[in-house]
C-alpha cells in the first residue's frame, strides 16, 4: 500500500543516547517533514526537506539532525537524547494537492 | 503573527447531536485550511481541505466545514454524532508564502479531544 513507513514504532532511550528514526515514503512526493507531537501543543515542525538535497529548519530544531537521502528517505537524529525529547514523532509528505500523508508515529521516551 | 487557534480542548457530545469544532486562525491572506483526525495510536489522517471555490466543504464520515473570511474561521461540524467520531481533531493551516517547499509547511492547532458519550 502506498503511504509513509516510520521505524522504530517504540523506543526507550536513556539520557545521552542518539537514535536514529527512518522514514520512508513510496509517494512520489517532493516535500517531508518531522513533526513532534506533545500533549496540548498539537504538531510541532522540527525539520523538513523541500526536495531531495535540501533540509531547513522549522520551529523546534535544537537537539535534532535530519539527512534526506534520497527522494523516498528521510531521516531524524538524535545524537545525545534528553528526557524534553519524549514525545511522539511523526513523519509526513506533501505533494501538489497540498494535503500532508501522515506516518504512523515513534512513541519516543528518554529516562 | 500567524497562528491557528482551537477553542476549546475537550467537547463532549451525545451520540446523534450536533458535532462543533472551533478553528480561527490569523492571517490577511486567506490561506489553505485542513482538519485532521488522530484516533489513539494512530497518525492523522486527513478529514477535509479548503484551498480555493465552494467555501463549504464536505469530507469523509460526514463531516463538513465552511470557510468564513470575514470571520477568520474554519468550523468543522457534523449534523449528528457516533460513537466512532472520538477522537482528537486538528486543525491546521498552510500560511501564504513563497513558492517553495517552506510555503507548504502546516501550522497546526492544539487539537480538540471529542468525546461521544451513549
Amino acid at each position: 500500500n502506498a503511504g509513509v513507513t516510520q521505524t522504530p514504532k517504540f523506543q526507550v532511550l536513556k539520557t545521552g543516547q542518539s537514535m536514529t528514526l527512518q522514514c520512508a515514503q513510496d509517494m512520489n512526493h517532493n516535500s517531508m517533514y518531522w513533526y513532534r507531537q506533545d500533549p496540548g501543543m498539537g504538531l510541532r515542525l522540527i525539520y523538513y526537506s523541500a526536495s531531495e538535497g535540501t533540509t531547513d529548519k522549522g520551529e523546534v530544531p535544537n537537539g535534532y539532525n535530519v539527512s534526506r537521502l534520497n527522494k523516498r528517505e528521510f531521516s531524524l537524529r538524535l545524537e545525545s537524547a534528553a528526557p524534553s525529547q519524549t514525545s511522539v514523532y511523526f513523519c509526513a509528505t506533501s505533494g501538489q494537492t497540498y494535503g500532508y500523508t501522515f506516518g504512523s508515529g515513534t512513541r519516543l521516551t528518554v529516562v | 503573527a500567524q497562528s491557528v487557534t482551537q477553542l476549546g480542548s475537550h467537547v463532549s457530545v451525545s451520540e446523534g447531536a450536533l458535532v462543533l469544532l472551533r478553528c480561527n486562525y490569523s492571517s490577511s491572506v486567506p490561506p489553505y485550511l485542513f482538519w485532521y483526525v488522530q484516533y489513539p495510536n494512530q497518525g492523522l489522517q486527513l478529514l477535509l481541505k479548503y484551498t480555493t471555490g465552494a467555501t463549504l466543504v464536505k469530507g469523509i464520515n460526514g463531516f463538513e466545514a465552511e470557510f468564513k473570511k470575514s470571520e477568520t474561521s474554519f468550523h468543522l461540524t457534523k449534523p449528528s454524532a457516533h460513537m466512532s467520531d472520538a477522537a482528537e481533531y486538528f486543525c491546521a493551516v498552510r500560511f501564504p508564502g513563497k513558492a517553495s517547499g517552506s510555503a507548504r509547511q502546516l501550522t497546526f492547532g492544539s487539537g480538540t479531544q471529542l468525546t461521544v458519550l451513549p
